[in-house]
């Protein structure tokens, strides 16, 4: 089972609008809408953001979206503030009844 | 709110076993529907599924790791375990212990704050 392919980092400045990309195959993310989105900031747990490819938890800003295409999701993080300086990780359920991650994204706040 | 906290030894030695416990406070490791999971990162890496028990009994492991794991659920302390067997260094992560949530447990809603387990002589 191979990880999902995600940029190694993402930049912008406050204000700005990002996305970062997870591409997989039609076995994972293109076979199903089960792709998540975890932020995780130095030394702490992952803290899920995006489940279900475009869903929020209760308590996760709006600033937050999740979508997909294909075999790529995507999240977006819109009006870019200090704290979404974080590494970023997307995950997916796989026809091998698997869960598979992919390897990570490090955002940085100019 | 429910919360998740690992215990168990920082240092195991290479070719023992790790044996890994995840408490659950503020809910039941009985409720029905969840999937409590395993995931580790290794220092300075990504996240990397161990598996899943779910109260059922059914249970789901990273193919990779199938050889070398055991997972548990004990309702009657409210914990799950992970045990990995013949340990190298290249085991050597921080280990997480997550509640797996939706129809697959396919995303994880509440996560355990970490323990690292170093494998070293």
């Amino acid at each position: 089972q191979s990880a999902l392919t995600q940029p190694a980092s993402v930049s912008g400045s406050p204000g700005q609008s990002i996305t970062i990309s997870c591409t997989g195959t039609n076995s994972d993310v293109g076979g199903y809408n089960y792709v998540s989105w975890y932020q995780q900031h130095p030394g702490k747990a992952p803290k899920l953001i995006i489940y279900e490819v475009n869903n929020r938890p209760s308590g996760v800003s709006y600033r937050f979206s999740g979508s997909k295409s294909g075999n790529t999701a995507s999240l977006t993080i819109s009006g870019l503030q200090a704290e979404d300086e974080a590494d970023y990780f997307c995950s997916s359920y796989t026809s091998s009844s698997l869960t598979v991650f992919g390897g990570g994204t490090k955002v940085t706040v100019l | 709110q429910v919360q998740l906290q690992e215990s168990g030894p920082g240092l195991v030695k290479p070719s023992q076993t790790l044996s890994l416990t995840c408490g659950v406070s503020g809910g039941f490791v009985s409720s029905g529907g969840y999937f409590w999971s395993w995931i580790r990162q290794h220092p300075g890496q990504g996240l990397e599924w161990i598996g899943y028990m779910h109260y059922s009994g059914r249970t789901s492991y990273n193919p990779s790791l199938r050889s070398r794991v055991t997972m548990s659920v004990d309702a009657s302390k409210n914990q799950f375990s992970l045990i990995l067997n013949s340990v190298t260094a290249a085991d050597t992560a921080v280990y997480y212990c997550a509640r797996g949530s939706g129809r697959y447990g396919s995303y994880f809603d509440c996560w355990g704050q970490g323990t690292l387990v170093t494998v070293s002589s």
